[in-house]
């Protein structure tokens, strides 16, 4: 089985400033997709990024972006020049590349809660 | 496009009664997914829909829990009867199929108390 682990419960950038959160992930697998969720006290969550294990591009989406080191099975997340609206809890989640259903779901780590200082 | 939508936003209970909640997905998303959020932790899969029928329930509590998406479109998920334990977010998700590089997108979640 796969699992996802953030280690770091709580974090805490300047605004403008650059943080990265960190995940690590197992499996046996050698095609599948790692994603940062954010997660507002809404509750609702909301995709950050995506990567795709094949890629060996990291990822980037505006003021994120992330460090994908699959041999070390690493996944680190980015924020720069980050803003007040940026502070939420952010989730790491690993998905199999496999179509098969049982497959399709997401294995979400704990969660890291990120806290912007004005 | 209109989101997941999912209703109710909060839920109080006394133990041992039952709850429903509801979710309707993201129109013309074949897969539904529901997620249980305990608190401090991440979501966790409790059943996938693929249309209306059942593509994993292993994590399902069956004794207690289920949950139906009889026409492929709208879900309903109940707890009969609750324990404390179950007191937790549950996060209901849809994505365009199966297919491993579709985006699942979430609802705003119902809030759980049992008391």
């Amino acid at each position: 089985a796969q699992t996802v682990t953030q280690s770091q419960p709580e974090m805490s950038v300047q605004e403008a400033e650059t943080v990265t959160l960190s995940c690590t992930y197992d499996t046996s697998e050698s095609d599948y997709y790692l994603f940062w969720y954010k997660q507002p006290p809404s509750r609702q969550m909301i995709l950050v990024i995506r990567q795709e294990a094949y890629k060996q591009q990291n990822a980037t989406e505006n003021r994120f972006s992330v460090n994908f080191q699959k041999a070390a099975k690493s996944f680190s997340l980015k924020i720069s020049d980050s803003q007040l609206g940026d502070a939420a809890m952010y989730f790491c989640a690993y998905r199999s590349a496999l179509r098969t259903g049982a497959n399709s779901k997401l294995t979400f780590g704990k969660g890291i809660t990120l806290s912007v200082r004005p | 496009e209109a989101g997941v939508a999912q209703s109710p936003r909060y839920k109080i209970i006394e133990k041992r009664q039952s709850v429903a909640f509801w979710c309707n997905p993201i129109s013309g998303h074949a897969t539904l997914y529901w997620y249980q959020q305990i608190l401090g932790q991440g979501p966790k899969l409790l059943i996938q829909f693929q249309n209306n029928g059942v593509v994993d329930d292993s994590q399902l509590p069956k004794d207690r829990f289920s949950a139906e998406r009889l026409k492929g479109v709208d879900s309903t998920l109940k707890i009969q009867p609750a324990k404390l334990e179950d007191s937790a977010v549950y996060l209901c998700a849809s994505s365009l199929d199966l297919a491993a590089k579709n985006i699942q997108y979430f609802g705003a979640g119902t809030r759980l108390s049992v008391l």
